[in-house]
């Protein structure tokens, strides 16, 4: 899998757009990029994932550079339910194991 | 909610003991993973099962084995266990059509909080 690079932590603002980044330097054609978080020692909880394309769902939106070596987590309109940790995750299409990193801690502050 | 049950909830055990952590995949799905969180280790991938059988594994020790069953649910059993098994430990499914199946998303239960006193 490759590796990936995110800030250890991040604050914002309750009801401005969270901007979450993740480098991927090393990442290969075929493998995909999820974004995970857990919230205060709850399981993981999926949010999106892209290949090549912007992504968006009723959660996020993923921008993923045309070289697809790094990419953005967008959450819209923050909320205070949103602070978590925040796991970007790289993968080859093969077998579905998730191989977390550290993650960035997402402080959403009133 | 996921939809991944896992039980217990706590789970307070002395060191050298054995114990078995459950866990009921979502409705359907077939593949079946384990993690153990710690605090200083992050999130760890153990073991995979799809459709009882073991598809990957990862950082697995010895002393823990873990089965998928005929019903899809699956056991983690950790065995003399030791001061630094205390941790989360969480069970996750995916649907997995076929044994190939990739791409899919992972849906994580609220998982098992084991303490080896």
């Amino acid at each position: 899998d490759a590796k990936t690079t995110q800030p250890t932590s991040m604050d914002c603002a309750e009801g401005r757009a969270a901007n979450l980044p993740c480098n991927h330097s090393t990442i290969s054609g075929n493998e995909y990029v999820y974004w995970y978080r857990q919230i205060h020692s709850q399981g993981p909880q999926y949010i999106i994932h892209g290949l090549k394309n912007n992504e968006t769902n009723e959660m996020a939106s993923l921008i993923i550079t045309e070289d697809r070596k790094s990419s953005t987590l967008i959450l819209p309109h923050a909320t205070l339910r949103d602070t978590a940790v925040y796991y970007c995750i790289v993968r080859v299409n093969a077998g579905n194991m998730l191989t977390f990193g550290g993650g960035t801690r997402l402080m959403v502050k009133p | 909610d996921s939809g991944v049950t896992q039980t217990p909830k706590h789970l307070i055990t002395a060191t050298g003991q054995r114990v078995t952590l459950r866990c009921s995949p979502r409705s359907g799905d077939l593949s079946v993973y384990w993690y153990q969180q710690s605090l200083d280790q992050g999130l760890q991938f153990l073991i995979q099962y799809y459709n009882g059988e073991e598809r990957a594994k990862g950082n697995i020790l010895e002393r823990f084995s873990a089965q998928q069953f005929p019903d899809l649910h699956s056991e983690l059993n950790l065995s003399s266990l030791e001061l630094g098994d205390s941790a989360l430990y969480f069970c996750a499914s995916s649907v997995s059509p076929d044994r190939f199946a990739t791409n899919e998303k992972l849906f994580f239960g609220s998982g098992t909080q084991l303490s080896v006193l």
